[in-house]
């Protein structure tokens, strides 16, 4: 499965509302997706699992949403600990695939 | 609390082998699955394939199959990775990351190792 993220990156002021979009070439079991930060250097952070579920610690700012095929991150108010390279993946069929990646950058 | 720490960063000739370890605390080790994902510099996320720590089931990335072989010592909380055959094209950090749970083996990965620098270069 092929999975699509849109756009490429953002450039955007801290307390801006970050939107990022991920699109499978299919659809997704049981909404099988999650979306990781990676700061360089760092390993990737579980953000969301089952495309809309807050992992352990993660801030409420943070949203997943959608199904299906079209599954969307949101960030409501930009930190400035969350300029980072955010990926989506799927993990409901095998190979697990991530997205290409979207770097939020600091405008 | 839980941890991953792998091993040291590898520097390997092409042709040659390495054998990455991942060493696990804080949770009951068996229970969880253990997956192997790769960076190469500057480049996305890739996933390598997947290992049951309770028995000796393993999956595998078509990409990597009959290069890659998974395996763990229950006795020592420890998954390894080994590639062989390796080419310039596999210099990249090699992750470990345990699946967080719940739906057997299809679950995202809640906690990440470090990450282990492999520069294949002759």
């Amino acid at each position: 499965i092929v999975l699509t993220q849109s756009p490429g990156t953002l450039s955007l002021s801290p307390g801006e509302r970050v939107t990022v979009s991920c699109r499978a070439s299919q659809s997704l079991s049981s909404n099988f997706l999650a979306w990781y930060q990676q700061k360089p250097g760092q390993a990737p952070r579980l953000l969301i699992y089952g495309a809309s579920s807050r992992a352990t610690d993660i801030p409420d700012r943070f949203r997943g949403s959608g199904s299906g095929t079209d599954f969307t991150l949101t960030i409501s108010r930009l930190e400035p600990e969350d300029f980072a390279v955010y990926y989506c993946q799927q993990y409901g069929y095998s190979p697990r695939t991530f997205g290409q990646g979207t770097r939020v950058e600091i405008k | 609390q839980v941890q991953l720490v792998q091993s040291g960063a590898e520097v390997q000739k092409p042709g040659a082998s390495v054998k990455v370890s991942c060493k696990a605390s804080g949770y009951t080790f068996i229970s969880y699955y253990m997956h192997w994902v790769r960076q190469a510099r500057g480049q996305g996320l890739e996933w390598m394939g997947i290992i049951n720590p309770s028995g000796v089931s393993t999956s595998y990335s078509q990409k990597f199959q009959g290069r890659v072989t998974m395996t763990r010592d229950t006795s020592t909380s420890t998954v390894y990775m080994e590639l062989s055959s390796l080419t310039s094209e596999d210099t990249a950090v090699y992750y470990c990351a345990r699946g967080r749970g719940g739906s057997g083996s299809y679950t995202a990965f809640d906690y990440w190792g470090q990450g282990t620098l492999v520069t294949v270069s002759s």
